[in-house]
């Protein structure tokens, strides 16, 4: 099974500020991971895949990068709407498996 | 709109069983691979089963293996969960969750997360 690790934990930035989120993976997954958000008390939201291509009507303050066994989620300038938990998920030897990374929660500093 | 609609949830004693369903609209359900994730309290996702869009293929974590069987009914938009032998540990909210790419057995992301039921399993 391949292992997702996200970084670091608990992320704290202040609104306008740029965030740099971590995640790496056990193995190679080539391209093949996706970012998401989650709000408490909400479903997942897809955010990038592909490693680099945001989703659907995702702000353009979102990017993706990394390939292999490193990637990085950055949100360029944090909006108060972006305080969540991201979850990276592999999908590289699907089917039938796919992992998801703990999370990282970013809060408001 | 596509929406997704789970429900099926609620408590059960462990070793007992529970059916979950997943009511999906707005899309052409049968060219969808289809995937159950779950989200233990405070916890993280755990993606734990799959079907392709044509029903032929399923897909199972470890940890479900042998006791969880996914299913569809195309002819009613509606992708099922029968759990069996339930264990405390299968504690979480189970979200029905779309694949994003209109291929049989899809690429493994998701793009349409229902809102989740909760199961319980507690004596």
């Amino acid at each position: 099974e391949i292992v997702m690790t996200q970084s670091p934990a608990t992320l704290s930035v202040s609104p306008g500020e740029r965030a740099t989120l971590s995640c790496r993976a056990s193995q190679s997954v080539s391209s093949n991971l996706a970012w998401y958000q989650q709000k408490p008390g909400q479903a997942p939201r897809l955010l990038i895949y592909g490693a680099s291509t945001r989703a659907t009507a995702i702000p353009a303050r979102f990017s993706g990068s990394g390939s292999g066994t490193e990637f990085t989620l950055t949100i360029s300038s944090l909006q108060s709407e972006d305080f969540a938990v991201y979850y990276c998920q592999q999908y590289n030897i699907w089917p039938p498996e796919s992992t998801f990374g703990q999370g990282t929660k970013l809060e408001i500093k | 709109e596509v929406q997704l609609l789970e429900s099926g949830g609620g408590l059960v004693q462990p070793g007992g069983s529970l059916r979950l369903s997943c009511a999906a609209s707005g899309f052409t359900f049968r060219s969808y691979a289809m995937s159950w994730v779950r989200q233990a309290p405070g916890k993280g996702l755990e993606w734990v089963s799959a079907m392709s869009g044509s029903a032929g293929s399923t897909y199972y974590a470890d940890s479900v293996k042998g006791r969880f069987t996914i299913s569809r009914d195309n002819s009613k938009n509606t992708l099922y969960l029968q759990m069996n032998s339930l264990r405390a540990e299968d504690t979480a909210v189970y979200y029905c969750a779309k694949d994003a790419v209109p291929a049989s057995l899809g690429v493994g992301y998701f793009d349409y997360w229902g809102q989740g039921t909760l199961v319980t399993v507690s004596s």
